[in-house]
């Protein structure tokens, strides 16, 4: 069965670096989104993309994120100037319509911040 | 807020046994979505049921939805210990590449 692919599944970073998450959505979907879980918390939405610009985001996506899809297969999540408090399980998903349709998620990418 | 919101937050059954967990959100839906998560893991879709529709089955799942209570139901029958995980409900409003809303979850420990 088809299923989203996410790189690195775990990453540790100095605070202030830059991270950039990867994400390999189902081939023929045409909706990404990340989300983040802060552990023991609930799953968070960050921001959904559709042919090649952000349809919505959340405060919590503010301007230290941003996502690209810089080829044909891969959407990426890019923190600026990483904080402590960014450290989470970043999800990355995807669905083939806007709606009434499956949202499938990957493994995640467990981030730390130190 | 359209946010779907679990209860009970936690629950511990035996093997065997069946676990119902709820949920309630606030707004008009498109559909309402279950998850399930392992420790450290994430998210498997487990069922989709419409606003339209008021149960759907699949395996040992049942969910109901009653859109005018806005709330929704989750029942595994029969629980293995392998049914140990956090199930979450998730709300999807979606038009033009919206978000869904995922609840707090319930964690269900199933003991053999």
């Amino acid at each position: 069965e088809p299923e989203v692919t996410q790189t690195p599944s775990h990453q540790v970073t100095q605070m202030g670096q830059e991270v950039i998450l990867r994400c390999v959505p189902i081939s023929n979907h045409l909706y990404f989104y990340w989300y983040r879980q802060i552990l023991g918390q609930k799953v968070e939405f960050l921001v959904s993309f559709y042919n090649n610009e952000i349809s919505e985001k959340s405060e919590i996506f503010d301007d230290q994120f941003s996502v690209e899809r810089p080829d044909g297969s891969n959407f990426t999540l890019k923190i600026r100037s990483t904080k402590l408090e960014d450290s989470a399980m970043y999800f990355c998903a995807s669905s083939p319509t806007a709606s009434i349709s499956t949202i499938y998620f990957g493994e995640g990418s467990w981030l730390t911040v130190v | 807020s359209q946010q779907g919101e679990e209860d009970p937050q936690a629950l511990s059954i035996q093997e065997g046994e069946n676990a119902t967990m709820n949920c309630s959100y606030k707004t008009s839906i498109n559909n309402l979505q279950w998850y399930r998560q392992n420790s450290g893991r994430g998210l498997v879709h487990l069922i989709l049921i419409r606003s339209n529709e008021r149960e759907k089955h699949s395996g040992r799942l049942r969910v109901t939805l009653d859109t005018s209570k806005k709330s929704s139901s989750l029942l595994i029958t029969a629980s293995r210990a392998a049914d140990t995980a956090s199930y979450f409900c998730a709300t999807d409003a979606r038009q033009a590449g919206t978000a869904l809303i995922f609840g707090k979850g319930t964690t269900l420990s199933v003991s053999s």
